[in-house]
């Protein structure tokens, strides 16, 4: 069974940076994952911010940016706002198939 | 403007039947994926499935095949997703997004199976 692993939670001052981490179990994240990445507020649908590993949408924020580190997928958040306070959630591909990872909640303080 | 409408929220018997609705407009609907993505209350988020309208080629999580069906009618623009017999761990808020990047998600629709 396929599961992909981000930090259950992650705490930042605004202002600072933190990155976000996604993992696979079937071995290191390449550009053939296609990584996505999702923000989602409290009651809110998800909102996409990063496609394709590196590509941010046009309504992407400068200060969002995605890349591969150490064998996984990952988000930085550079500057981070009080407004970033959410879940964010990638997404993976494997042959055919898309598959979630559990979360982050990041906390702004 | 690229738009994802959903059906209204649902309340439903365990053993009872249910398709829910996704209508897409403002862009070339037979040409882009949709997407339909579970969320249990207070869970993450779990992808269920992909359609591609124009062929209607289906593929599904292996957690959710034989579970659900994904289908779609042109002549209205709308995806649907259906069950047969509806269990109360089907409570959830069903999504529908657009496209394998997911750019753009209908607001969700509220499925609460109870007796």
């Amino acid at each position: 069974q396929t599961v992909v692993t981000q930090e259950p939670s992650l705490t930042v001052s605004p202002g600072g940076t933190v990155t976000l981490t996604c993992a696979s179990n079937t071995g290191a994240v390449t550009n053939s994952y296609y990584p996505n990445w999702f923000q989602q507020r409290p009651g809110q649908p998800p909102r996409p911010l990063i496609y394709s590993t590196t590509n941010k949408h046009s309504w992407t924020p400068a200060r969002f940016s995605g890349s591969l580190l150490g064998g996984k997928a990952a988000l930085t958040l550079s500057g981070v706002q009080p407004e970033d306070e959410a879940e964010y959630y990638c997404l993976l591909y494997y042959s055919g198939a898309w598959v979630f990872g559990g979360g982050t909640k990041l906390t702004v303080l | 403007e690229v738009q994802l409408v959903q059906s209204g929220a649902e309340v439903k018997k365990p053993g009872e039947s249910l398709k829910i609705s996704c209508k897409g407009s403002g862009y070339s609907f037979r040409n882009h994926w949709i997407a339909w993505v579970r969320q249990m209350p207070g869970k993450g988020l779990e992808w269920m499935g992909i359609i591609y309208p124009g062929d209607s080629d289906t593929k599904y999580s292996p957690s959710f095949q034989g579970q659900v069906t994904i289908s779609v009618d042109m002549s209205t623009n709308t995806a649907y997703l259906q069950w047969r017999s509806l269990k109360a761990s089907d409570t959830a808020t069903y999504y529908c997004a657009r496209g394998d990047v997911l750019d753009y998600w209908g607001q969700g629709t509220l499925v609460t199976v109870s007796s």
